[in-house]
């Protein structure tokens, strides 16, 4: 089946440093990725939408300087967080979408702290 | 109001009980996926919908889209089951984005 392998499951970093966070589709070509971020006990909040090649499509409210998003091929796609600061810590999430077949695939997510 | 709800916002079940959640929408879709996220926070897709139901293992989804509902039903739980359950929809509108109910937590104990 479909499989989307994200890295690093968590990580921990000083503020100010920048931290990037990269899914890969495994078996598939993922046209569009979807970048999530989920607080606790609350759903998931998307904040951008990447297309192979073109520049992603950031939701309101998203620092698209804080959050680099890069889509450069059907099967990487990677979310930078620049000088983190503690407010970004968080969990963050992708979701590929593969065409109808595939539906959507998530990744395992990432929990950034950010100290 | 949410155009996803889901009711209820927390489960708790003893093992082999059968289990239902629901979802309703306010929207036009043109699907609804049903997904599951255990505790460490990974998701995964138990169903894609359009219409009738489907079945996988003890899992079951139906969807009424006339009603704008759809339900989840796990048959003999077990401790396992234990997760949150998202119900989310692809609106007519919005292109390739889903948009996310609140979620059911789901506690199965033995």
């Amino acid at each position: 089946g479909a499989v989307v392998s994200q890295h690093p499951s968590w990580v921990i970093c000083k503020s100010g440093t920048s931290v990037k966070i990269e899914c890969r589709s495994l078996d598939f070509q993922a046209t569009t990725m979807f970048w999530y971020r989920q607080f606790p006990k609350q759903s998931l909040m998307l904040m951008a939408t990447s297309n192979e090649g073109s520049k992603a499509t950031y939701e309101q409210g998203v620092e698209k300087d804080k959050f680099l998003i890069n889509h450069a091929s059907l099967t990487l796609s990677t979310l930078t967080v620049t000088s983190a600061h503690p407010e970004d810590s968080s969990f963050y999430i992708c979701s590929a979408a593969g065409g109808l077949n595939y539906g959507y695939t998530f990744g395992s997510g990432t929990r950034l702290t950010v100290v | 109001k949410n155009e996803v709800e889901q009711s209820p916002q927390n489960l708790t079940a003893q093992e082999g009980e059968f289990i239902t959640i629901n979802c309703s929408y306010s929207v036009g879709i043109s699907a609804l996926h049903w997904l599951q996220q255990h505790p460490g926070g990974g998701i995964v897709s138990l169903f894609m919908l359009s219409s009738g139901k489907k079945k996988h293992g003890r899992l079951i989804a139906t969807i009424n889209i006339q009603e704008k509902h759809s339900s989840l039903h796990i048959t003999a739980s077990h401790p396992r089951d234990s997760a949150v359950y998202i119900c989310a929809v692809l609106k007519e509108t919005s292109g390739s984005r889903l948009t996310f109910g609140e979620g059911t937590q789901l506690t199965v104990n033995p």
